[in-house]
């Protein structure tokens, strides 16, 4: 049974750098993308970005300078990293598998099939 | 960015009732496009993408359908744990983007 479990510091100062891992059971990281996704209080679902077993990456336009994300596979983990964070970036932050559902001349078509449970991550002094 | 609308934000009903939840996107999507079931402290459940294909072990009561930029979410005959938060999420542009969800609430 795939099994994705986020972990992180739940208080950020701003400024700082918000790091969180999602570590991953019941199925390894390769051939798949791992995604990043989060629901600021209130608000709507934010896609963050993916990140392949290989470490490719590719994020959403609106964080792309102050995202990374990384992968480890010998523990199975992949991990984010936001930099300069302000209170805008308070939310629960979710880690997903993405599942590729076809792919043509137009595209390669992903949806979401494992979801961490999700943890929030509250900047403030 | 593709912008999803997502109506009701929520709804009441009763164990029983059949209820239907909209998504509509700013452009075409085709039928890239997934349900989700959510409820606090758990982790999202797919439930059906491509529009109206029912992931495995999902139970038959749900259904999708739709293309293009409106789909449809129709639970028939609900059941207890079926009252969450439900969103729809559009995987035909990046970035992906979700609905802003619908409360499923009891009656």
């Amino acid at each position: 049974q795939v099994q994705l479990q986020e972990s992180g510091p739940g208080l950020v100062k701003p400024s700082e750098t918000l790091s969180l891992t999602c570590s991953v059971s019941g199925v390894y990281l390769s051939s798949y993308y791992w995604t990043w996704i989060r629901q600021p209080p209130g608000k709507g679902l934010e896609y963050i970005g993916y990140i392949y077993y290989t470490g490719s990456t590719k994020y959403n336009p609106s964080l792309k300078s102050r995202v990374s994300m990384s992968v480890d596979t010998s523990k199975n983990q992949f991990s984010l990293t936001v930099n300069s964070v302000t209170a805008a970036d308070t939310a629960v932050y979710y880690c997903a598998r993405r599942r590729l559902n076809y792919y043509d001349d137009s595209g390669y078509y992903y949806y979401f099939d494992y979801w961490g449970q999700g943890t929030l991550v509250t900047v403030s002094s | 960015d593709i912008q999803m609308t997502q109506s009701p934000s929520t709804l009441s009903a009763s164990v029983g009732d059949r209820v239907t939840i909209t998504c509509r996107a700013s452009q075409g999507i085709g039928s890239w496009l997934a349900w989700y079931q959510h409820k606090p402290g758990e982790a999202p459940k797919l439930l059906i993408y491509q529009a109206s294909t029912l992931e495995s072990d999902v139970p038959s009561r749900f259904s999708g359908s739709g293309s293009a930029t409106e789909f449809t979410l129709t639970i028939n005959s609900l059941q207890p744990d079926d009252f969450a938060t439900y969103f729809c999420q559009q995987y035909h542009s990046q970035p992906d983007t979700f609905g802003q969800g619908t409360k499923l609430d009891i009656k």
